[in-house]
């Protein structure tokens, strides 16, 4: 069983859509949830992060984390072309200094405008 | 932006050939790693780094071998390159979050290695 799941798309919608990417996982150990995004041919960059359950808001950017059924979701208000990237989840647990990550197969999104 | 720096970005080699990529961060950071990504799969670690004379492999097993000589150079080499070793690396560093969090990946922008 992977650590991590993600559908990996991909998911097209207009500009201005809310968009809604998802991740399961399957390690009761994690605590720290992140979501880093890749644009085409770059390395990926750490978007946002949330630690244990709990919401975190950072602009258009809603990380929620669902303990009880480890359950990852990160929303995107007001879309943009801008956006159009791949999403990848990202967990590890607290006792993990190595800053080892496991990461999701990435969700590819594309909004157009 | 991240300073990490990966090179080459694109190399296309026969089999057997020996390859080394390189990449260097300007950050201080002592934690570096190696990531092995192939399109539409996860990010898999292959190597990584706590400092300056410790290397250890990661949970994807790999042929290649890594060095760490300075804390800013961290260089991924392939005695003898396979078809099988087409992919894409990508090498980051970390550091901290606030408080006792794992730390943020700071990746460079990956080597895309073609053997054919």
């Amino acid at each position: 069983q992977k650590e991590v799941e993600q559908d990996p798309g991909p998911l097209s919608v207009p500009e201005g859509a809310i968009v809604s990417l998802n991740c399961t996982y399957s390690n009761s150990a994690f605590q720290y949830f992140m979501w880093y995004r890749q644009y085409s041919r770059k390395g990926p960059e750490l978007l946002m992060y949330t630690y244990s359950s709990g919401n975190k808001e950072d602009g258009r950017f809603t990380a929620q984390v669902d303990k009880s059924s480890k359950y990852i979701s990160l929303f995107i208000r007001d879309s943009q072309p801008s956006d159009s990237a791949t999403y990848l989840c990202a967990n590890t647990d607290r006792g993990s200094t190595l800053g080892r990550l496991y990461f999701g197969r990435g969700t590819q999104l594309t909004v157009w405008p | 932006e991240a300073d990490i720096y990966q090179t080459p970005r694109y190399l296309v080699i026969g089999t057997g050939k020996k390859i080394t990529l390189e990449c260097s961060q300007t950050m201080g950071h002592d934690k570096m790693y190696w990531y092995q990504q192939d399109p539409g799969m996860e990010l898999h670690l292959i190597h990584y780094s706590y400092g300056v004379n410790s290397t250890e492999k990661g949970d994807l097993s790999s042929e290649s071998t890594v060095s760490r000589i300075r804390t800013e150079h961290f260089p991924l080499t392939l005695e003898s390159a396979r078809p099988s070793h087409t992919s894409q690396y990508l090498c980051a560093s970390s550091d901290l979050l606030a408080g006792d969090g794992p730390g943020e990946l700071f990746f460079g922008e990956g080597s895309r290695l073609t053997v054919l």
